[in-house]
């Protein structure tokens, strides 16, 4: 069975600290793919990176960056000098390869409090 | 580009009362449809599933029920609510690939008195 955590429940920093959201998944599957997504507080989830699991290169996006590693089945989000517009609950979510219906697994979410 | 609607963007139902949720899909053919439900817990349970119109697969027994009728249309119902029905409900869609992102809509907030 596959089986994300967040064991960060909630996450309280000051603006312009560095903060990461770490994410531990679990899976059988050889070929498989992660996701972040954010939830701020109007609900909607925004799609924020996927990778799947032959490509452990890093990736930046501007202030934002993901370091997957199969070797302790992680896939970590770092955020650079925060902002309060990153305040969000974000989550790590799972799914195995299929050509019909990707069933995401989330895990419980973190909450990123960003103060100003 | 693609576009996800849903509504109504709050419910508040009486316990036995029906539901009906709506979500459509703009910009695409053929998309994996999706519901899930968000408790207060915050974490997201898959509930139904529709790789075509008509074909519904449904991940947990419960008190809901979900329809395909048109392609780019996804209809989640109950006949009797409960009040754990009660949470937040997203409907998703993606593209036929393996491992491909969902794009979620706005959800709905349903609450049962």
């Amino acid at each position: 069975a596959q089986k994300v955590t967040q064991a960060q429940t909630e996450i309280s920093v000051v603006e312009k600290e560095d903060v990461t959201l770490d994410c531990v998944y679990e899976t059988r599957d050889t070929t498989y793919y992660l996701f972040w997504y954010k939830q701020p507080p109007s609900g909607e989830l925004v799609f924020l990176i996927r990778r799947n699991s032959f490509d452990e290169q890093n990736e930046i996006s501007g202030r934002y960056s993901w370091n997957f590693q199969k070797s302790t089945s992680s896939f970590n989000f770092t955020i650079t000098a925060s902002q309060v517009v990153d305040s969000a609950v974000y989550f790590c979510a799972l799914t195995n390869e299929n050509q019909g219906a990707q069933k995401l697994v989330f895990g419980q979410g973190t909450r990123l409090t960003i103060n100003p | 580009s693609q576009t996800i609607h849903q509504w109504p963007a709050t419910l508040v139902q009486p316990v036995g009362s029906p539901l009906s949720l709506e979500c459509t899909v703009e910009g695409t053919s053929n998309p994996n449809l999706y519901w899930y439900r968000q408790a207060a817990g915050r974490g997201l349970q898959l509930l139904f599933y529709s790789v075509g119109i008509g074909q519904i697969s449904s991940e947990v027994p419960q008190n809901l029920s979900a329809s395909r009728p048109q392609d780019r249309q996804f209809i989640l119902s109950s006949k009797k609510l409960l009040l754990s029905d009660s949470g937040f409900y997203l409907c998703a869609w993606s593209v036929l690939l393996a491992g491909g992102e969902q794009f979620f809509g706005p959800g709905t907030r349903l609450t049962v008195l």
